[in-house]
């Protein structure tokens, strides 16, 4: 059981692409979480998912959209990326919403130039 | 404006014990987390408490206090794979995870 998988590990970006963050979880958890994590500061919750079919924004949701399609796959995008967007990106899972256990994959390490 | 307080950073013995501090100001509340983050890792859970008191685990106990708006993360016999970051996260009245800014522990021989 690999749990919850996020790729690529890291990437480079050149300011102005577009790059999308994938994430799959095998726990067949109905909850979806995307955070951003910098140093000095929380993580910062982006967009979340209770269950398949539906996003809701988070505390810092601009510039970033998702889709939830299915249960195991919740995919992060950035349509154009800015600088400001070189952060740590964590995907989690749980169960049965913000009360239960969040599970995190290994995050991707994100530089935009 | 909603806050969750811990200290930046602490210092401590292998073999000792150590507190650490979570204070939250939330628009009400439904839970507390610890978490902890091995650096360069993801956070992974350690506790959840919704009522006040202690609640233990091994090596590591948990207490809330919520009129005092307060918990800590008490570890024991330190060892030095206890070296990470802790994280305090507070559930509100919305159902929105609040995340504090981690305590980074740093464990000395």
């Amino acid at each position: 059981i690999a749990g919850i998988t996020q790729a690529p590990t890291s990437q480079i970006l050149a300011a102005g692409r577009r790059m999308t963050l994938r994430c799959t979880q095998d726990m067949r958890h109905n909850a979806m979480y995307w955070y951003r994590q910098d140093l000095g500061l929380g993580l910062r919750l982006i967009h979340y998912s209770n269950t398949a079919g539906t996003t809701g924004k988070g505390e810092v949701p601009d510039g970033y959209s998702v889709s939830r399609a299915n249960t195991d796959d919740f995919p992060l995008t950035l349509a154009s990326a800015v600088p400001s967007q070189t952060s740590v990106y964590f995907c989690a899972s749980s169960d049965a919403g913000v009360t239960d256990t969040q599970y995190f994959g290994p995050g991707t390490r994100l530089t935009v130039l | 404006g909603q806050n969750i307080d811990q200290p930046t950073e602490m210092t401590a013995t292998e073999g000792a014990i150590v507190q650490i501090n979570c204070t939250y100001q939330t628009s009400g509340f439904n839970g507390l987390f610890w978490y902890q983050q091995h650096a360069g890792e993801a956070p992974t859970f350690l506790s959840y408490n919704v009522l006040d008191g202690l609640e233990e685990k091994g090596r590591f106990s948990s207490f809330l206090s919520r009129s005092k708006g307060y918990s800590y993360l008490l570890l024991k016999e330190l060892q030095m794979k206890d070296s990470a970051s802790y994280l305090c996260a507070v559930v509100d009245s919305n159902y929105q995870l609040i995340w504090g800014a981690g305590t980074k522990l740093i464990i000395k021989p």
